[in-house]
């Protein structure tokens, strides 16, 4: 079975901190992939990666950065936390040429 | 523009009976492919059906169907035999290309809660 691990399920942090949420994939996808969920907005993709230190943004990138120092690990870098950032992060892997991307279990995260 | 709409926030069904969930999608991509993903409440994304845009037949995943009617661009969802583990929200995606790679993104829709009552 796939598996996709998020370091923390749920995370509370102080406006202005530095935040970072760590995804782990055990299948050698190529392909990783950042969400946030929010009620009625639905998903919306943040920054995927297709390789090793290879990142491109999706939809919703200002305020996040992200790294791939391993194939297996992308990470997800709040570089100052803000109250709209307050949300349920998702992230999933997918091989490179196959379609299905698989979910970790998410982290839902609260800034005050 | 490529986007997913699901007009239905939610939606009732009796245990036991069939239910469908709307989707339909805009996209001038000539090949693509659709998804649907159920998120129970402990919030993981589990995937349930994929159907690509060549595909001749409609995908069939156990007690899961999608009714893809590609002239009218919708992938509804069929749940067969509701179940009340099946209470949930539902999400229809789209994949712009059938390839992986930088295109591999998903695009989502806004969800359907589905609610199985006793």
């Amino acid at each position: 079975d796939v598996k996709v691990t998020q370091s923390s399920r749920y995370l509370v942090k102080r406006t202005g901190e530095k935040v970072f949420l760590e995804c782990v994939q055990d299948m050698d996808h190529e392909n990783m992939f950042w969400y946030r969920q929010d009620p009625g907005l639905g998903l919306r993709l943040i920054y995927f990666s297709y390789d090793v230190k290879m990142k491109e943004k999706g939809d919703i990138p200002e305020g996040y950065s992200v790294s791939r120092e391993k194939k297996e690990r992308f990470s997800l870098i709040l570089e100052s936390a803000s109250t709209n950032q307050t949300s349920m992060y998702l992230c999933a892997s997918s091989p490179l040429h196959m379609d299905t991307q698989y979910f970790g279990p998410g982290t839902r995260l609260t800034v005050l | 523009a490529q986007k997913i709409t699901q007009t239905q926030p939610g939606m009732f069904v009796q245990e036991k009976e069939a239910v469908t969930l709307d989707c339909t999608y805009d996209t001038s991509d000539p090949s693509y492919g659709l998804f649907w993903y159920k998120q129970p409440s402990s919030g993981e994304m589990i995937f349930l059906i994929y159907q690509g845009s060549y595909d001749q037949q409609n995908a069939t995943e156990g007690r899961y169907s999608l009714n893809f009617q590609k002239a009218r661009k919708s992938a509804n969802l069929v749940i067969s035999a509701s179940q009340l583990g099946d209470s949930a929200m539902y999400f229809c995606a789209m994949r712009p290309s059938n390839y992986g790679g930088s295109q591999g993104n998903l695009i989502f829709g806004k969800g359907t809660k589905l609610s199985v009552k006793p």
